[in-house]
């Protein structure tokens, strides 16, 4: 069974560049999350969605980063465009009955942006 | 906003020592869930335990909602167990879907 699937597993790239960074929900889920990893901050939630729709994104930084869900199996987040001091590891998460249910990870996107 | 407080903040053990990680919360919860971070970075969801008590192979994890704690139990440490313990809660009237980490404990197990 496979698990949350992102890609790419590392991005490096130059200030004020587009960075979209990709998720496969596990089979069956219907919420996902993305979250941001920083040693200053820890673990952030950045949106999250449920059954397509979002419904939290108070947690989006700026009106740099967007997130979408294309259909209920696939989200985007981008970066556009990207600075420095968005250099993080970018995690999305999904589970199967929304915020009350066991969150699962994918392994992540470490993001550069120099 | 509810805080979340984890200890110790690092621990280091020998192999096949017991250990037991503390989560500390300053509201009441209807959602909280211990993950392991190990050291490659993958967040592994150990429980969902927003109450009561569940046990999977070696780990237990104890949830005191009324009291506003919740205990993870690491029994005859390994290697493998190494890594980052995160505990996460969600709180009622919290904002939906948001489930605020706690700093985690670094654990360290040495062969």
């Amino acid at each position: 069974d496979a698990g949350v699937i992102q890609s790419p597993r590392h991005e490096v790239t130059e200030m004020g560049q587009e960075v979209t960074l990709r998720c496969k929900l596990i089979s069956g889920h219907n919420s996902l999350f993305w979250y941001r990893q920083t040693m200053m901050r820890g673990l952030e939630l950045l949106i999250y969605f449920n059954n397509n729709v979002p419904i939290d994104d108070s947690g989006m930084p700026e009106d740099r980063f967007s997130a979408k869900m294309p259909n209920a199996s696939f989200s985007t987040l981008k970066i556009q465009p990207s600075e420095p001091r968005d250099s993080a590891v970018y995690f999305c998460a999904s589970s199967f009955r929304g915020f009350n249910s066991p969150l699962h990870f994918g392994n992540g996107t470490r993001l550069t942006v120099t | 906003g509810i805080q979340v407080e984890q200890s110790p903040p690092d621990l280091i053990l020998q192999e096949g020592a017991n250990s037991t990680l503390r989560c500390n919360f300053s509201d009441s919860v209807n959602n909280l869930q211990w993950f392991h971070q190990n050291p490659w970075g993958q967040l592994i969801n150990l429980f969902y335990i927003p109450s009561g008590t569940k046990q999977n192979g070696r780990l237990s994890a104890t949830t005191v909602a009324t009291e506003r704690y919740s205990l993870l139990y690491i029994s005859s440490s390994q290697t493998t167990d190494s890594g980052v313990y995160f505990c996460a809660v969600g709180a009622y009237g919290g904002s939906q879907g948001n489930l605020i980490f706690g700093k985690g404990t670094k654990l360290s197990v040495k062969p």
